[in-house]
């Protein structure tokens, strides 16, 4: 069974773009979290999407949201860059979510923001 | 305010050796607890997960163990190999999917030859 995978693996932006990252889940899995991770901060929770909602969501600002499509594909999007917005965006997949779920994670996208 | 804590945030051993990492949480309610490893460049694999009713859980050479009442986790790595050298995130979750979980700073443990 193929393993989560990420598009594209690494991305160089400059200030005030936008930029699309995009996630396909393992196979039968419904639920997907996307996660900044960064040296200073280390992993923080984005948000959570199940059957095409948002059902969770982490203390970021608007510029950050994220869709899921009904093949449980998952994209983030954050509009007008900033420096600080350059990290590893990883997303998760797990079955449904539960408490018991194990979540699988992606390689994560690297991107830059120059 | 909900944290998770890790200790050390470093540590070097020789490979065979056994260690042992430090998580303290404040995460309240508390649901489940989770350790991940991270390789360099690489998404986090989950290790274990435990409920507040579970007290130890092993995964070939590690072993995490929870402690709800003082709030406190450990993961025991026994007999190192230099394919362990990661990072070791600590995660809590205080609802009940895998909403909002709150993730340590992470244990960077190097083994040498």
């Amino acid at each position: 069974k193929a393993g989560v995978t990420q598009t594209p693996r690494y991305l160089i932006k400059t200030r005030g773009q936008q930029v699309t990252l995009s996630c396909s889940p393992i196979s039968g899995h419904r639920s997907v979290s996307w996660y900044q991770q960064t040296p200073g901060q280390g992993l923080q929770f984005l948000f959570e999407y199940f059957s095409e909602t948002q059902r969770n969501k982490g203390n970021f600002p608007g510029r950050f949201s994220g869709r899921q499509f009904s093949n449980s594909r998952s994209e983030m999007n954050v509009s007008t860059l900033e420096l600080g917005d350059s990290a590893l965006y990883l997303c998760a997949s797990s079955l449904v979510g539960q408490i018991t779920d194990t979540q699988y994670f992606g390689p994560g996208t690297r991107l830059t923001v120059l | 305010k909900n944290q998770v804590e890790q200790s050390p945030q470093s540590l070097i051993i020789l490979e065979g050796k056994n260690c042992t990492l430090q998580c303290n949480y404040t995460v309240s309610p508390f649901s489940n607890l989770r350790w991940y490893k991270q390789d360099t460049g690489r998404g986090p694999v989950s290790l274990t997960i435990m409920t507040f009713s579970e007290n130890t859980k092993s995964n070939g050479r590690y072993t995490a163990t929870l402690d709800a009442d003082t709030k406190q986790s450990s993961l025991h790595i026994t007999a190192s190999q230099l394919s362990d050298s990661a990072s070791y995130i600590c995660v809590v979750s205080g609802s009940g999917n895998t909403g909002k979980l709150i993730f340590g700073q992470g244990t960077t443990l190097q083994v040498k030859p």
